[in-house]
């Protein structure tokens, strides 16, 4: 099975920043990574997929970039309403893994 | 609109049974692949099972394989899970997802909670 990891676990950041959190899949998934965002007690929210693809309606300060085993997910300009935890995934290959998320707080 | 809602979830004794559901509506569900992902408290998302359209193969989680069915009605457009010989590590809360284009998750359910416990 392709591993995902994530960084940071958690970050704390002001509104107005610019924040970047990274994924690393163990091998090579070209660009077969989505990003979601889980806000609490809500279901997950598909942001961005095949790395570099915004989805519809997701506010264009949300930006994937990576391919191969290094991706990235910059928000820039951190909001009050993007608290969350955001996860990666790969669907290079079953099964689709996921990274194991990163907190972000204002 | 695409929506899907789960039930089914509740308390059940280790070594318990319980099946889960998935209504959609607002797709083509008998060509859309689906899956259940699962979140556990203070975890993050697992993939456990899913299922492709028409002509369905079944794919599982090594740690559920065994223990876990997934199935669809195509007629009911109604997704299911059944789960057996349940432990607590399976308590979470279980989402059923749409798969897009890519094999992503185009749209989930709000999820429904299992709790595994004596």
């Amino acid at each position: 099975d392709i591993q995902m990891t994530q960084s940071p676990s958690t970050l704390s950041a002001s509104v107005g920043d610019r924040v970047i959190i990274t994924c690393r899949a163990s091998q090579s998934i070209s660009n077969w990574l989505a990003w979601y965002q889980q806000k609490p007690g809500k279901a997950p929210k598909k942001l961005i997929y095949k790395a570099s693809s915004i989805e519809v309606g997701v506010p264009p300060r949300f930006r994937g970039s990576g391919s191969g085993t290094e991706f990235t997910l910059t928000i820039d300009g951190l909001q009050p309403d993007d608290v969350a935890t955001y996860f990666c995934q790969q669907f290079y290959s079953y099964p689709g893994n996921f990274g194991p998320g990163t907190k972000v707080e204002i | 609109e695409v929506q899907m809602l789960e039930s089914g979830g509740g308390l059940v004794k280790p070594g318990g049974s319980l099946r889960l559901s998935c209504a959609a509506s607002g797709f083509t569900f008998k060509t859309s692949a689906m899956s259940w992902v699962r979140r556990a408290p203070g975890k993050g998302l697992e993939w456990v099972s899913a299922v492709s359209g028409s002509s369905p193969r079944t794919y599982y989680a090594e740690s559920v394989k065994g223990r876990f069915t997934i199935s669809r009605d195509n007629y009911q457009n109604t997704l299911y899970l059944q789960m057996t010989n349940l432990r607590a590590d399976d308590s979470a809360i279980y989402y059923c997802a749409k798969e897009g284009n890519y094999g992503d998750f185009d749209n989930w359910g709000q999820g429904t909670l299992v709790t595994v416990s004596s």
